[in-house]
């Protein structure tokens, strides 16, 4: 069974600038998470999907950054435009748990670097 | 709000010491609770996690942890360390009455001197 995949693995854009990171979910999950660590930091939550419907969106920072889940399966991040304290890696996560409840996987992250 | 707390920002050890990370949360209600690990260049992987039954889990590699409801702790402990265990170490929390999030704690680098 293929693992949460995340593209692209690194991405380094100027400030101002547009960038869309992409999360494959485990087959069969309908819960799916965005989590963000900038450096040194902790690991910090950013939405959560059930399906194609944001359940939680609390920890998005602001409304530069757009999640989307069409048709319930992948997941896009879009940072728009984005600023150096973007900077960080970006984490997907999935989980079949019912409301999340549960262990949730995570894919190995793209680190952006805003310049 | 929520949070998680790890005490060692960064802590090194020798091969075949005992390792023992603490993690603390706040938070009075149902919880599960986990371990990550982090190895250089790899991504999150569960090391272990408790959900209910038996406070003292066992995980991967060697390690386990204890959860003490009464202290609001899930220390993580492993009896003699290896090099392949440098690596950085996350508790985190996830919390009945708000079911999606993870809260993570900031990590804990680990190195073993070989």
């Amino acid at each position: 069974e293929a693992g949460v995949t995340q593209f692209p693995s690194h991405s380094v854009i100027e400030k101002g600038q547009t960038v869309t990171l992409r999360c494959d979910p485990i087959s069969g999950h309908d819960n799916l998470y965005w989590y963000r660590r900038v450096m040194g930091k902790e690991i910090k939550f950013l939405l959560h999907f059930v399906k194609e419907s944001k359940q939680d969106e609390s920890g998005m920072p602001n409304n530069r950054f757009l999640a989307e889940r069409t048709g319930g399966t992948y997941s896009t991040l879009k940072v728009q435009p984005a600023e150096l304290e973007d900077s960080g890696v970006y984490f997907c996560a999935s989980s079949q748990d019912i409301g999340g409840w549960g262990e949730q996987y995570f894919g190995p992250g793209t680190r952006l670097t805003v310049t | 709000a929520q949070s998680v707390s790890q005490h060692n920002h960064h802590v090194i050890l020798s091969e075949a010491a005992s390792l023992e990370l603490g993690c603390n949360y706040s938070y009075g209600g149902t919880v599960n609770l986990f371990w990550y690990v982090q190895y250089p260049g790899q991504h999150l992987q569960l090391l272990l996690k408790y959900f209910s039954g038996d406070p003292l889990v066992k995980g991967i590699k060697g390690f386990e942890a204890e959860f003490i409801k009464s202290k609001f702790s899930f220390n993580l402990r492993k009896p003699s360390v290896q090099w392949s265990d440098t690596a950085e170490y996350f508790c985190a929390v996830n919390a009945l009455s708000s079911a999606s999030k993870i809260i993570f704690g900031s990590g804990t680098r680990l190195s073993i001197r070989p």
